[in-house]
Formats: structure tokens, C-alpha cells, sequence
């Protein structure tokens, strides 16, 4: 149990253009997604902090404006990179948070988004 | 938030026990410690959590010091597959993971 999914799990795209990530519980509800940014060599970046029904938490230095995050439902949720630019290139990875772990607080992490803008 | 220290890299023989450790000792009561590890180009893999006891499952053990300051990963027997990099979290009490740079685990054949 306790599987996310991620579609695509890799993109290329030109730049100027956006590009949506879905990031979903398979076999699970999730109160709360995050999504992550990591670049080659680095570690997971903390970029939003997503609740189904309500607006998106962006951490510091994170454009909210680039980086839509829609959380439509109890397992799906979408980051949009609009306008992407060469530096928007990385992986992405989303997690969630299911509802019987809200004490321990444990997250799944999907597979990744590769993301290389040309 | 509460900050963990874990070494680098480490290297373990195949079909030995690796003990991987992690300093917390910024702990507060509440936090969860957990541990995922990430292969390349993959997402992380939850590994086990704990909170005060130790723990066991199929993957791995976590022993948790007794002040909760520090607690250590194991693997018991270290296979080729488990060659990754291993990340010591805890659940900071607002539901954001701080990710540290993790250990880089090398399995030598």
C-alpha cells in the first residue's frame, strides 16, 4: 500500500511553454502533498505544501505565480510550470501524506518528473 | 526546525550489516524520526520511522539512543540493490521534511 504515482516521468519542452505534472495516491487518501525540486548532486528542495480544497503553501523564494499547484481531490495533485526557462529544468518529485498516518507523520514520494526545457 | 547530521558516504562490503547513523539533538517530544532512501533518478523510498522505541521491519532495523538525540539505521545484511543514498529525517511538527544532504551508501561487491 501506500503508492504514488507521477505522470509524466519525463518531459521536454520548449521554452516559453507550461507543463503540467499529476502526482496521485493510488490506494490511499491524501490529506497533504508537497512537491520537491532536485537539481543533479543535490538534495530534495521543499517547493509547496498542497491541501485538498484550499490554496497552496509556497516555500521561501518559490514563485507561486511560475509554480500553479491545484489539489482537486484527495489523490490527485497538480504542479503547472508556466512559461518554463532552461533553469526551470529538474526533477520533480511530489509526496503524500495519508490520513491514517497524521500522527507519525510519514510521506510517500512518487517516482519524479524529469523536466528538461530546451 | 529540528536539523539532523549524518556522515557523507559510507562503504559496506556486500552481505555484512551497515549501521548508518543520524544526530538529532535538536529533537523536540513530538518528532517522528524517519528514514527513506533514493536511488539515482528515483524518488525517495520510505525505509521505517520511529518515534522512541526501536524498530524492525522487512527492510531494515532503527535503534533510537535513549536521550532520542541520535539513532542508527540498520541494514543486516547490506546487498548491492541497497546502494543508495539514505536520508535521516524528522517530522518537524508542521509536516514539512527538511532534507539533509544524506549518507551515500557504497556496497562493495
Amino acid at each position: 500500500g501506500a503508492v504514488v504515482s507521477q505522470h509524466p516521468s519525463w518531459v521536454i519542452c520548449k521554452s516559453g511553454t507550461s507543463v503540467k505534472i499529476e502526482c496521485r495516491s493510488l490506494d490511499f487518501q491524501a490529506t497533504t502533498m508537497f512537491w520537491y525540486r532536485q537539481f543533479p548532486k543535490q538534495s530534495l528542495m521543499l517547493m509547496a505544501t498542497s491541501n485538498e480544497g484550499s490554496k497552496a503553501t509556497y516555500e521561501q523564494g518559490v514563485e507561486k505565480d511560475k509554480f500553479l499547484i491545484n489539489h482537486a481531490s484527495l489523490t490527485l495533485s497538480t504542479l503547472t510550470v508556466t512559461s518554463a526557462h532552461p533553469e526551470d529544468s529538474s526533477f520533480y518529485i511530489c509526496s503524500a501524506r495519508r490520513v491514517a498516518d497524521t500522527l507519525a507523520d510519514t510521506q510517500y514520494f512518487g517516482p519524479g518528473t524529469r523536466l528538461t526545457v530546451l | 526546525d529540528a536539523k539532523t547530521t549524518q556522515p557523507n558516504s559510507m562503504e559496506s562490503n556486500e552481505e555484512e550489516p551497515v549501521h548508518l547513523p543520524c544526530n538529532h539533538s535538536t529533537i523536540s517530544g513530538t518528532d517522528y524520526i524517519h528514514w527513506y532512501r533514493q536511488l539515482p533518478s528515483q524518488g525517495p523510498e520510505y525505509v521505517i520511522h520511529g518515534l522512541t522505541s526501536n524498530v524492525n521491519n522487512r527492510m531494515a532495523s532503527l535503534a533510537i539512543a535513549e536521550d532520542r538525540k541520535s539513532s542508527t539505521l540498520i541494514l543486516h545484511r547490506a546487498t548491492l540493490r541497497d546502494a543508495a543514498v539514505y536520508y535521516c529525517i524528522l517530522s518537524a511538527g508542521t509536516y514539512k521534511y527538511i532534507f539533509g544532504t544524506g549518507t551515500r551508501l557504497k556496497v562493495l561487491a
